[in-house]
């Protein structure tokens, strides 16, 4: 049971360059979540999803999208990469409960 | 528009005694609260919750407090050891029954346990 796992684990892009951070879970939850964590910043919320299907905007959505692939799954896909988007990113699943459950990270560096 | 607010950066206390970190929130339609725990390089992990129906919820060498009139939680930690050494972040929900569960994190708080 490996719980939320997240790929990859280090990026380093250049500016104009796209990815997409791959996020699994694997505890059946409904609930999955896209986080970036930033110096003195704390966690800020980027997308979510309610449940296979669906998606909605956090509180810091631009520049981002995101695929619920399955139940499973769930993508977080940077178009084209800034330097403002250097930040740790975090994804997390939770069923029915506020308790969420967070992946180990991404760490991307934009240049 | 901070709606959780942890007001000291970081906090150190030497091994044995107890650590005390503090929340603030300012959205009085949160209902539910957690603490997650942070080491470098990896994930946040959930440390404990609790609701608004409670003041207080214990967890070994964890309790956490709720003042409601205040909006103001805190984390007791006793006895306090190095391995707690860890960002600390306080979280609040006010969703609870629905079908999405969105926190809302503080900025964290640094503990360091000097041995």
């Amino acid at each position: 049971n490996a719980g939320v796992t997240q790929t990859p684990k280090f990026q380093v892009l250049k500016t104009g360059q796209s990815m997409t951070l791959q996020c699994a879970q694997d505890m059946n939850h409904n609930s999955m979540y896209w986080y970036r964590q930033d110096p003195g910043m704390g966690l800020r919320l980027i997308y979510y999803s309610a449940s296979e299907g669906t998606t909605d905007k956090g509180e810091v959505p631009n520049g981002y999208n995101v695929s619920r692939l399955n139940k499973r799954e769930f993508s977080l896909r940077l178009e084209s990469a800034a330097p403002s988007q250097t930040s740790v990113y975090f994804c997390a699943s939770s069923e029915n409960t506020d308790t969420q459950y967070f992946g180990p990270g991404t760490r991307l560096t934009v240049l | 528009d901070q709606q959780v607010k942890q007001n000291s950066p970081s906090l150190s206390v030497q091994e044995g005694r107890i650590s005390i970190l503090n929340c603030d929130y300012t959205n009085s339609m949160f209902d539910y609260f957690l603490w997650y725990k942070k080491y470098p390089a990896e994930g946040p992990t959930f440390l404990i919750s609790i609701s608004s129906i409670k003041d207080k919820n214990e967890d070994g060498r964890f309790t956490v407090f709720l003042n409601k009139s205040a909006k103001h939680l805190s984390l007791h930690i006793v006895p306090s050891q190095p391995g707690d050494s860890a960002v600390y972040f306080c979280a609040a929900s006010g969703l609870g029954g629905g079908s999405n569960y969105k926190l809302t994190f503080g900025k964290g708080t640094l503990l360091t346990v000097n041995p």
